[in-house]
């Protein structure tokens, strides 16, 4: 079965600073990647995907990521952080497989960090 | 504007007392689902439907049902809540299936009492 591990929790940066988010995912295949922010009282934003190609890939808000199959990773990183990226970012990985329509659809989420900014 | 839109917002109830959390898509997605979010356990899914009259289970279905009637709607029932139900609810679509990402509701936090 897939799985993401985001192994930090809780990070602090101080603004201008530069963040690097990990994530690690098990996938038997090549996976479909994602990074999701949620802010305060939000919802679910996606902020870039890797389906194939590239492996750096660049999202919304100044934010890039990039797909390492040989570390099982997908970090996401941004050179300098602004006051309102404090929020939630969790990684996901996509299930494509389809045996028998039992994880056809599925989008699996690492635990999520939070990240808070200093200013 | 496109959009997953869920009703309620926030709901307190009581364990044991029914209830339906409404989710409607204005996308035409074949794929729709539910996901519950606890602190520390991210996002979990509930349930997942590939079209309409098809659905299946996720990784925490207990005490959970959903319908598919319409391609718009995909509601999530709890026949009989518990305190353990008590969360924060994601409906979300997606026009080739989650593992090609979805489109997120904003949220029902549910309080059960």
């Amino acid at each position: 079965a897939q799985s993401v591990t985001q192994p930090d929790i809780h990070i602090t940066v101080s603004e201008g600073a530069s963040l690097e988010l990990r994530c690690n995912y098990s996938y038997g295949a090549t996976p479909y990647l994602f990074w999701y922010v949620q802010s305060p009282g939000q919802g679910l934003q996606l902020l870039l995907k890797y389906f194939s190609g590239d492996t750096l890939v660049q999202g919304i808000k100044g934010f890039e990521a990039e797909f390492k199959r040989s570390q099982s990773s997908f970090n996401l990183r941004k050179p300098s952080v602004h006051w309102s990226d404090a929020a939630e970012y969790f990684c996901a990985v996509g299930d494509l497989a389809n045996a028998g329509g039992t994880s056809y659809g599925k989008l699996t989420f690492g635990q999520g960090t939070i990240l808070t900014v200093h200013p | 504007e496109a959009q997953v839109t869920q009703n309620p917002r926030y709901l307190i109830t009581v364990t044991g007392k029914k209830l339906t959390v409404t989710c409607s898509q204005n996308m035409n997605h074949e794929y729709m689902s539910w996901y519950r979010q606890d602190p520390g356990l991210g996002l979990r899914q509930i349930y997942y439907s590939m079209n309409v009259e098809v659905t299946d289970k996720g990784d925490v279905p207990e005490g959970y049902k959903v319908s598919r009637k319409e391609k718009r709607n995909f509601p999530l029932i709890l026949e009989s809540p518990s305190p353990n139900q008590t969360s924060l609810y994601f409906c979300a679509s997606s026009i080739q299936g989650g593992g090609y990402g979805y489109t997120f509701g904003s949220g029902t936090r549910l309080t059960v009492v």
